[in-house]
Protein backbone atom coordinates (compact mmCIF):
# COMPACT_ATOMS: atom_id res chain seq x y z
CA UNK A 1 0.00 0.00 0.00
CA UNK A 2 1.82 3.44 -1.08
CA UNK A 3 2.46 5.72 1.78
CA UNK A 4 4.05 8.99 2.81
CA UNK A 5 7.56 9.01 3.72
CA UNK A 6 9.40 11.02 5.84
CA UNK A 7 13.44 11.67 6.91
CA UNK A 8 15.06 12.06 9.20
CA UNK A 9 12.94 10.83 11.54
CA UNK A 10 14.63 12.76 14.69
CA UNK A 11 16.82 15.91 14.08
CA UNK A 12 18.61 17.73 16.87
CA UNK A 13 19.46 21.36 15.74
CA UNK A 14 21.25 24.27 17.59
CA UNK A 15 19.33 27.47 17.74
CA UNK A 16 20.01 29.49 14.71
CA UNK A 17 20.78 26.78 12.37
CA UNK A 18 18.73 25.66 8.97
CA UNK A 19 17.44 22.37 8.56
CA UNK A 20 15.56 20.89 6.03
CA UNK A 21 13.06 17.89 6.81
CA UNK A 22 11.96 16.08 3.87
CA UNK A 23 8.83 14.32 2.53
CA UNK A 24 7.88 11.71 -0.36
CA UNK A 25 4.21 12.22 -0.73
CA UNK A 26 1.93 9.46 -2.39
CA UNK A 27 2.84 9.64 -6.00
CA UNK A 28 -0.19 10.31 -7.48
CA UNK A 29 -1.43 12.69 -5.40
CA UNK A 30 -1.76 16.34 -6.39
CA UNK A 31 -2.05 18.50 -2.91
CA UNK A 32 0.92 18.43 -0.44
CA UNK A 33 0.71 19.52 3.24
CA UNK A 34 2.85 20.28 6.34
CA UNK A 35 1.57 20.28 10.08
CA UNK A 36 3.04 20.02 13.42
CA UNK A 37 2.35 19.45 16.52
CA UNK A 38 3.98 20.98 19.59
CA UNK A 39 4.00 18.36 22.74
CA UNK A 40 0.67 18.18 24.26
CA UNK A 41 -0.72 20.80 21.77
CA UNK A 42 -3.14 20.22 18.67
CA UNK A 43 -1.56 19.34 15.01
CA UNK A 44 -1.47 22.55 13.81
CA UNK A 45 -1.66 23.58 9.58
CA UNK A 46 1.48 25.00 8.49
CA UNK A 47 1.43 24.93 4.83
CA UNK A 48 -0.21 23.86 1.55
CA UNK A 49 1.26 23.23 -1.87
CA UNK A 50 -0.16 22.58 -5.23
CA UNK A 51 0.69 22.97 -8.94
CA UNK A 52 4.32 23.77 -7.81
CA UNK A 53 3.46 26.98 -5.31
CA UNK A 54 1.90 27.70 -2.26
CA UNK A 55 -2.03 27.82 -1.92
CA UNK A 56 -2.38 28.33 2.00
CA UNK A 57 -0.35 29.28 4.26
CA UNK A 58 -0.97 29.61 7.98
CA UNK A 59 0.61 32.70 10.35
CA UNK A 60 2.37 30.13 11.55
CA UNK A 61 4.30 30.14 8.39
CA UNK A 62 6.82 33.31 8.34
CA UNK A 63 9.60 34.01 6.39
CA UNK A 64 11.44 31.73 8.27
CA UNK A 65 9.65 28.75 6.51
CA UNK A 66 9.91 27.83 3.28
CA UNK A 67 9.02 24.66 1.11
CA UNK A 68 10.02 23.16 -2.44
CA UNK A 69 9.03 20.47 -4.24
CA UNK A 70 12.52 20.54 -6.20
CA UNK A 71 11.40 17.51 -8.13
CA UNK A 72 8.91 14.83 -9.16
CA UNK A 73 8.79 13.11 -5.40
CA UNK A 74 10.72 14.73 -2.96
CA UNK A 75 8.47 17.76 -0.73
CA UNK A 76 10.24 19.58 1.50
CA UNK A 77 10.14 22.51 4.43
CA UNK A 78 13.06 24.36 5.38
CA UNK A 79 13.51 26.44 8.30
CA UNK A 80 16.09 28.88 7.83
CA UNK A 81 17.13 30.02 11.57
CA UNK A 82 15.45 27.54 13.94
CA UNK A 83 14.40 28.70 16.99
CA UNK A 84 14.09 26.92 20.32
CA UNK A 85 9.83 27.33 19.69
CA UNK A 86 10.10 25.35 16.68
CA UNK A 87 10.42 21.99 18.60
CA UNK A 88 8.03 19.84 17.54
CA UNK A 89 7.10 16.98 15.77
CA UNK A 90 6.76 17.90 11.96
CA UNK A 91 3.92 15.68 9.52
CA UNK A 92 3.96 15.91 6.22
CA UNK A 93 0.74 14.99 4.18
CA UNK A 94 -0.94 14.66 0.69
CA UNK A 95 -4.04 13.77 -0.95
CA UNK A 96 -5.81 13.27 -4.08
CA UNK A 97 -8.14 15.43 -6.09
CA UNK A 98 -11.10 13.22 -5.48
CA UNK A 99 -11.44 13.49 -1.99
CA UNK A 100 -9.91 15.36 1.17
CA UNK A 101 -8.76 12.45 3.19
CA UNK A 102 -4.75 13.51 3.89
CA UNK A 103 -2.63 10.74 3.84
CA UNK A 104 0.20 11.29 6.94
CA UNK A 105 3.15 10.72 6.74
CA UNK A 106 5.37 9.26 10.28
CA UNK A 107 7.00 12.41 11.20
CA UNK A 108 9.87 14.22 11.72
CA UNK A 109 10.83 14.68 15.43
CA UNK A 110 12.54 18.43 15.30
CA UNK A 111 14.51 19.33 18.65
CA UNK A 112 16.58 22.85 18.58
CA UNK A 113 18.60 23.22 21.44
CA UNK B 1 -8.10 28.40 17.97
CA UNK B 2 -11.09 26.56 18.94
CA UNK B 3 -13.00 26.11 15.93
CA UNK B 4 -12.90 21.79 16.41
CA UNK B 5 -13.07 20.57 20.09
CA UNK B 6 -13.03 17.55 21.70
CA UNK B 7 -14.08 18.03 25.00
CA UNK B 8 -12.77 14.18 26.47
CA UNK B 9 -9.40 13.45 26.74
CA UNK B 10 -10.13 10.34 27.19
CA UNK B 11 -12.34 7.59 27.25
CA UNK B 12 -12.21 4.03 28.52
CA UNK B 13 -14.18 1.39 27.49
CA UNK B 14 -14.55 -2.68 28.04
CA UNK B 15 -13.65 -4.87 25.25
CA UNK B 16 -16.88 -6.25 22.81
CA UNK B 17 -18.69 -2.74 24.10
CA UNK B 18 -19.52 0.29 21.95
CA UNK B 19 -16.89 3.33 22.13
CA UNK B 20 -18.26 6.73 21.02
CA UNK B 21 -16.15 9.87 20.53
CA UNK B 22 -17.25 13.02 20.32
CA UNK B 23 -16.52 16.36 18.38
CA UNK B 24 -17.66 19.70 17.78
CA UNK B 25 -17.12 22.84 15.60
CA UNK B 26 -17.81 26.72 15.42
CA UNK B 27 -17.36 26.61 11.74
CA UNK B 28 -20.52 26.79 9.55
CA UNK B 29 -17.94 26.50 6.40
CA UNK B 30 -16.50 23.45 7.42
CA UNK B 31 -18.15 20.92 4.69
CA UNK B 32 -15.36 17.73 5.44
CA UNK B 33 -15.14 15.92 8.26
CA UNK B 34 -12.19 13.23 8.86
CA UNK B 35 -11.55 10.82 12.02
CA UNK B 36 -7.91 9.69 12.11
CA UNK B 37 -6.20 7.68 14.54
CA UNK B 38 -2.60 7.84 15.90
CA UNK B 39 -0.30 5.30 17.57
CA UNK B 40 2.62 6.70 19.47
CA UNK B 41 6.06 7.76 17.58
CA UNK B 42 3.63 7.59 14.32
CA UNK B 43 1.66 9.99 11.49
CA UNK B 44 -2.51 10.22 11.56
CA UNK B 45 -3.92 7.34 10.17
CA UNK B 46 -6.89 8.52 8.11
CA UNK B 47 -10.63 6.50 9.21
CA UNK B 48 -13.44 7.36 8.54
CA UNK B 49 -14.61 10.58 6.44
CA UNK B 50 -18.29 12.81 5.90
CA UNK B 51 -19.23 14.50 3.81
CA UNK B 52 -21.76 17.36 5.13
CA UNK B 53 -24.81 16.45 2.85
CA UNK B 54 -24.84 13.03 4.87
CA UNK B 55 -26.07 12.38 8.52
CA UNK B 56 -24.11 8.71 8.42
CA UNK B 57 -20.87 6.85 7.24
CA UNK B 58 -20.01 3.44 8.39
CA UNK B 59 -17.43 1.48 7.20
CA UNK B 60 -17.05 -1.88 9.24
CA UNK B 61 -17.38 -1.47 12.73
CA UNK B 62 -16.47 2.34 12.26
CA UNK B 63 -19.80 4.67 12.05
CA UNK B 64 -19.35 8.26 11.65
CA UNK B 65 -22.76 10.51 12.20
CA UNK B 66 -23.10 14.14 11.99
CA UNK B 67 -25.32 16.76 13.25
CA UNK B 68 -24.99 19.85 11.35
CA UNK B 69 -27.33 21.72 12.95
CA UNK B 70 -25.79 21.26 16.51
CA UNK B 71 -22.47 21.38 14.63
CA UNK B 72 -21.69 17.91 15.97
CA UNK B 73 -19.98 14.37 14.95
CA UNK B 74 -19.41 11.37 16.72
CA UNK B 75 -17.51 8.38 15.75
CA UNK B 76 -18.72 4.78 17.14
CA UNK B 77 -16.64 1.85 17.45
CA UNK B 78 -18.34 -1.06 17.56
CA UNK B 79 -17.37 -3.37 18.98
CA UNK B 80 -14.24 -2.35 21.07
CA UNK B 81 -11.07 -3.76 20.85
CA UNK B 82 -7.94 -3.50 22.34
CA UNK B 83 -5.76 -2.65 19.12
CA UNK B 84 -8.15 0.44 19.37
CA UNK B 85 -6.49 1.56 21.96
CA UNK B 86 -5.28 4.71 20.37
CA UNK B 87 -5.69 9.08 20.48
CA UNK B 88 -9.05 10.03 18.01
CA UNK B 89 -8.64 12.94 16.10
CA UNK B 90 -11.33 14.72 15.34
CA UNK B 91 -10.82 16.87 11.65
CA UNK B 92 -12.86 19.54 9.63
CA UNK B 93 -12.21 20.81 5.85
CA UNK B 94 -13.94 23.78 4.03
CA UNK B 95 -13.32 21.33 1.34
CA UNK B 96 -14.26 23.48 -1.95
CA UNK B 97 -15.23 26.40 -0.48
CA UNK B 98 -11.48 27.17 0.53
CA UNK B 99 -8.57 26.91 -1.18
CA UNK B 100 -5.87 24.52 0.12
CA UNK B 101 -8.63 22.39 2.48
CA UNK B 102 -5.95 22.79 5.04
CA UNK B 103 -7.58 20.29 8.32
CA UNK B 104 -8.25 22.02 11.65
CA UNK B 105 -7.79 19.31 14.36
CA UNK B 106 -9.14 18.74 17.57
CA UNK B 107 -7.42 18.35 20.31
CA UNK B 108 -7.72 14.66 20.39
CA UNK B 109 -9.14 11.61 22.62
CA UNK B 110 -7.24 8.92 23.90
CA UNK B 111 -9.40 5.99 23.96
CA UNK B 112 -8.64 2.96 26.11
CA UNK B 113 -9.92 -0.76 25.28
CA UNK B 114 -9.51 -2.76 28.32
CA UNK B 115 -9.33 -6.64 27.44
Amino acid sequence: EPEVTQTPSHQVTQMGQEVILRCVPISNHLYFYWYRQILGQKVEFLVSFYNNEISEKSEIFDDQFSVERPDGSNFTLKIRSTKLEDSAMYFCASYLDLSYEQYFGPGTRLTVT
Amino acid sequence: DQQVKQNSPSLSVQEGRISILNCDYTNSMFDYFLWYKKYPAEGPTFLISISSIKDKNEDGRFTVFLNKSAKHLSLHIVPSQPGDSAVYFCAASGGRRTSGSRLTFGEGTQLTVNP
